[in-house]
Formats: structure tokens, C-alpha cells, sequence
């Protein structure tokens, strides 16, 4: 389709794995956002990618938490050791510039 | 203090009712400002922006008094389809900040 798409929709981890979450943005949207929401809380904000340039990673809550847009188009949110308090799920969202955000139907992340 | 403040709610309405939400925000820098809209678990989607003249789209009328830092959104003649969790949004540099959002459920 022509929306942003997230894989996998759904992914259950063991505590300490790691985790690799993708986004496939709207083609020719340039900047891409990464957003986590837990139950019952709004959308809180990751980090954000203008082409392949990270602009703004300042939402990423520790250092296990990295994102990457290698050739400004496909966006991959990777996060080590998960946690348990990492169980989330974690929106994509993409822009022609910093207009309307376009959001995938996100990844929901369960860590046990 | 988050910098994005919504009542969470629920808000409980009948059918016809008109509901207003309010939001504050504490960055006064902020930019531009929005309400989205998100049923439940999906993704959130735009319902409009918010203009310092006051805006209004069919039933919905937004509101922003910079002064007071104030972000309001009135929804008329509610419709058992308006029910979903409504989010206050400013935007800060390049990034759009969500607050808690507001969740409103409409009764026949």
C-alpha cells in the first residue's frame, strides 16, 4: 500500500534480547519519526531523521536504544538487552517535511 | 510538569451532546499545534490543526489562546463515531510533542 508500514506488527522477546523493529516510510516522505506509546499514555517521542541525517535523538530513553536511516528511507529502531519496561508500541511516522505525520499501525513490543 | 497537559478523561456524552477538551502547554516557543485523533489501538491520525483566529471544521471548532498557553477543541452534535482518545499536539523545532490525550466515549 501507500501508507507507512511497521514489521513485525507483533513480537514477544525474552528479557536481555535484542530487538529490531523496521519502517518502511511513504515514498519521497523525508522525515521519518519514531514515537513510543504505552497503554493509556499518548505517543512520547524517540527520535527523528531528516533523509539519512539523525536530527533529534534526544527522546531516546537509554543507551540500548539506537535508530538508523542509512539511505534516507527505510528507518530501523533497534533496542539491546530488552527490558521489561520496554514493552510498548513503538509508531513510525513520516512527513514530506515536518507537516502531517503519517503513522504506521506500529509495533507491539511484549517483553516477559 | 509534562510539556503537554491534557485531562485524561474518560469523558462519558450522549449522542447530540457538545464536549470541549482543553490542553496547556508550557514551552511558549512552540510553533504550530494540532489535535489528532486515535481510535482504539490504531495509529493516530490528523483531525486539524489549530490557528490563532479560531478554526472550525463541520463540528469540530479549535481554539488557541497563546497568552494563556491554552489549546481547546469543541466538539457539537457529537456522534457515537467521535468516540476515540483525542491528543493535544505542539510542535518544538522539528518535532511534534503529544500530550496524554483525552479519551471520549459517546452513548446512544
Amino acid at each position: 500500500g501507500a501508507g507507512v508500514s511497521q514489521s513485525p506488527r507483533y513480537k514477544v522477546a525474552k528479557r536481555g534480547q535484542d530487538v529490531a523493529l523496521r519502517c518502511d516510510p511513504i515514498s519521497g516522505h523525508v522525515s521519518l519519526f519514531w514515537y513510543q506509546q504505552a497503554l493509556g499514555q499518548g505517543p512520547e517521542f524517540l527520535t527523528y531523521f531528516q533523509n539519512e541525517a539523525q536530527l533529534d535523538k534526544s527522546g531516546l530513553p537509554s543507551d540500548r536504544f539506537f535508530a538508523e536511516r542509512p539511505e534516507g528511507s527505510v528507518s530501523t529502531l533497534k533496542i539491546q538487552r530488552t527490558q521489561q519496561e520496554d514493552s510498548a508500541v513503538y509508531l513510525c511516522a513520516s512527513s514530506l517535511y515536518t507537516g502531517e505525520l503519517f503513522f504506521g499501525e506500529g509495533s507491539r513490543l511484549t517483553v516477559l | 510538569r509534562k510539556e503537554v497537559e491534557q485531562d485524561p478523561g474518560p469523558f462519558n456524552v450522549p449522542e447530540g451532546a457538545t464536549v470541549a477538551f482543553n490542553c496547556t502547554y508550557s514551552n511558549s516557543a512552540s510553533q504550530s499545534f494540532f489535535w489528532y485523533r486515535q481510535d482504539c489501538r490504531k495509529e493516530p491520525k490528523l483531525l486539524m490543526s489549530v490557528y490563532s483566529s479560531g478554526n472550525e471544521d463541520g463540528r469540530f471548532t479549535a481554539q488557541l489562546n497563546r497568552a494563556s498557553q491554552y489549546i481547546s477543541l469543541l466538539i457539537r452534535d457529537s456522534k457515537l463515531s467521535d468516540s476515540a482518545t483525542y491528543l493535544c499536539v505542539i510542535k518544538e523545532g522539528g518535532k511534534l510533542i503529544f500530550g496524554q490525550g483525552t479519551e471520549l466515549s459517546v452513548k446512544p
